[in-house]
Parts: C-alpha cells; sequence; structure tokens
C-alpha cells in the first residue's frame, strides 16, 4: 500500500529563513508529485508540480525538486515571509494499484514569524 | 484561469438526511475526483470517475455514496443517508484526459457538518 509521509509535522522559524520541506513514498512508480498550500479551514492551492520525467519545478521563491529512486521529494522555500504560514502538502499520483488518484502526506504546519 | 468551483461552501445537515454536494469541474476536462478531510486528518481519496462511470473508488466510498454527472457541466457526489463520520471538508478535482502527467486542479471544498 502506498504511503506519502512528510517530515517535519511542524516548523517554526523567524522570517527571512531557507526552508526544506521533505516528503517521501513507498512506491517509487509515481507518475507526478504535486505540492499544494492548505491555509485554515481552507482548501488546497497548488504550487509545483513535477512529472515523473522531470528532477525540479521553480516557481518564484520556491523550488520543488522529484528523487524517484529514493522515493523522495523536497519543497524548498526561499527567504521565507510571514505570508508563507500555512501547511504544505505533498500528493503523489498515479501509484501503481491506483493510477487515478493523489494519496498524500498528513502535512508540515509552517509558522513564520517576524 | 479556469477553476474548479463548488457549491455550497458550507453545509449543515441532521443525521440519516441526504445530501448533494455539486462541483463545476474546469470545462474541457474529462476526469473527475472526488476527496475529502476530516478535521486534523489527512486529505483522502474517494472516487475518480470518466465517460460517465467510476473509473475507481476507495474502501470509504460505500453503497451511501454515489457521483453523477447529469449535465455537461455539473459534477455532483451524493450522501444518501449521512452519518456524524461523514462530517469534513470535501474536495472536487479534475484533469485533463489529455494530460494525465498534468496533475489535478481542486476546487474550495465544501465542508458538511452532520449534526
Amino acid at each position: 500500500k502506498q504511503e506519502v509521509t512528510q517530515i517535519p509535522a511542524a516548523l517554526s522559524v523567524p522570517e527571512g529563513e531557507n526552508l526544506v520541506l521533505n516528503c517521501s513514498f513507498t512506491d517509487s512508480a509515481i507518475y507526478n508529485l504535486q505540492w499544494f498550500r492548505q491555509d485554515p479551514g481552507k482548501g488546497l492551492t497548488s504550487l509545483l508540480l513535477i512529472q515523473s520525467s522531470q528532477r525540479e519545478q521553480t516557481s518564484g521563491r520556491l523550488n520543488a525538486s522529484l528523487d524517484k529512486s529514493s522515493g523522495r521529494s523536497t519543497l524548498y522555500i526561499a527567504a521565507s515571509q510571514p505570508g508563507d504560514s500555512a501547511t504544505y502538502l505533498c500528493a503523489g499520483g498515479g501509484f501503481s494499484g491506483g493510477y487515478n488518484k493523489l494519496i498524500f502526506g498528513a502535512g508540515t504546519r509552517l509558522a513564520v514569524h517576524p | 484561469e479556469p477553476e474548479v468551483t463548488q457549491t455550497p461552501s458550507h453545509q449543515v445537515t441532521q443525521m440519516g438526511q441526504e445530501v448533494i454536494l455539486r462541483c463545476v469541474p474546469i470545462s474541457n476536462h474529462l476526469y473527475f475526483y472526488w476527496y475529502r478531510q476530516i478535521l486534523g486528518q489527512k486529505v483522502e481519496f474517494l472516487v475518480s470517475f470518466y465517460n460517465n462511470e467510476i473509473s475507481e473508488k476507495s474502501e470509504i466510498f460505500d453503497d451511501q455514496f454515489s457521483v453523477e454527472r447529469p449535465d455537461g457541466s455539473n459534477f455532483t457526489l451524493k450522501i444518501r443517508s449521512t452519518k456524524l463520520e461523514d462530517s469534513a471538508m470535501y474536495f472536487c478535482a479534475s484533469s485533463d484526459e489529455w494530460k494525465p502527467e498534468g496533475g489535478q486542479y481542486f476546487g474550495p471544498g465544501t465542508r458538511l457538518t452532520v449534526t
């Protein structure tokens, strides 16, 4: 059974720090990996999508990497700001035995304080 | 930019009642999904739908649940007899058939509260 794990579960940092959020998955037959942001009580905002043929994607201060062989993805946030405070979810798609669904991690709850 | 929309944003219902959650996927997308998130827990897959039939469903998606595409734009999730444990945020998502690697686009969610 596919499992997606995110470490750390929570992170509190001062403004300006560079951060790395980790995501690991047990099945390397992954089709894509999406990173989402979720504000309290709100929906899911897609941040970055990495297809299985890619190794990384960048959007502004965000950079996500994917290493299928090791079953890992990381989300790098540069120069963190208080507005980055949210829960960050990773989700893998297209695992063997479940092509048409995303498997989500539990998220990393990030707090950036001024 | 096209987006997935969901109505209502919040639904309160009594245990045993039927509820229908509505979604309008992105217009040129052909794969549709429902997920749910119980407060404080992971987002969980419920069902995927393509070509007017279910393509995959989870163990959660039992006989109390059904999905339908009643017309060319709406995609609905029906819960026939709600239970307290059905209280959750329900997310609809859609994806482009021709670009499955393009990822899924999520709606803002419907918060279902069963009392």
